[in-house]
């Protein structure tokens, strides 16, 4: 294991639902970071958290909503998501975000999401 | 846009073989990574090369960097079944996050 927890594993939702996915790390780690991953696709960064603040919102819709309580605590708060946003979502965490990235990045197992 | 290739998208080989996966990339760089990916989990680090490197091992992996031709490779000696996965290269240029490759799917057959 990586230290980085994310729940739910799986979540099947419709479009006018609202749901949360939780990400969770132990390793002490300033960073943390969601990432989009869909068929045939480059991995995607979403949003980037560093010391609770966020330091890049890659252009993101905002029917997806981070939230960074804590250094150890991410969610991402969906709502009113298209079929199109299924993809596995990753989340992960590094000691510290800086452009030079030479910290290593640690991922979690991340949350299967279908929209129907 | 500054996305990396991985080459060759898939490859499969035999066990006991060299696996061997390239990455090219379109900026300059202040550092490379190579990370793995089984299926449908999340991604594993393998190694970072920076940009004054050319060359760095750990275990059984090998990663070379050519910044002149913008490319770098990760070779997987004596392969095992369980080295089957996704492998993707990620880069930054001092001015971006990470940025990750479309990924070689390598399969290891026993």
């Amino acid at each position: 294991e990586t230290g980085v927890t994310q729940t739910p594993r799986h979540l099947v939702m419709g479009m006018t639902n609202k749901k949360s996915l939780k990400c969770e790390q132990h390793l002490g780690h300033n960073a943390m970071y969601w990432y989009k991953q869909s068929a045939k696709k480059p991995l995607e960064l979403m949003f980037v958290y560093n010391f609770k603040e966020q330091t890049e919102n890659n252009s993101v819709p905002s029917r997806f909503s981070p939230e960074c309580p804590n250094s150890s605590h991410l969610f991402l708060h969906l709502h009113t998501l298209q079929p199109e946003d299924s993809a596995l979502y990753l989340c992960a965490s590094s000691q510290e975000f800086d452009y030079d990235q030479t910290y290593e990045q640690y991922f979690g197992p991340g949350t299967r999401l279908t929209v129907t | 846009s500054q996305q990396g290739e991985e080459d060759p998208q898939a490859l499969s080989i035999q066990e006991g073989e060299n696996a061997t996966m390239n990455c090219s990339y379109k900026t300059s760089i202040n550092n490379l990574q190579w990370y793995r990916q089984n299926s449908g989990r999340g991604l594993v680090h393998l190694i970072l090369i920076r940009s004054n490197e050319r060359e760095k091992h750990s275990g059984r992996l090998r990663v070379t960097l050519d910044t002149s031709k913008k490319s770098s490779s990760l070779l997987i000696t004596a392969s095992r079944a369980a080295d089957t996965a996704s492998y993707f290269c990620a880069y930054n240029s001092g001015n971006t996050p990470l940025v990750f490759g479309k990924g070689t799917r390598l399969s290891v057959i026993a």
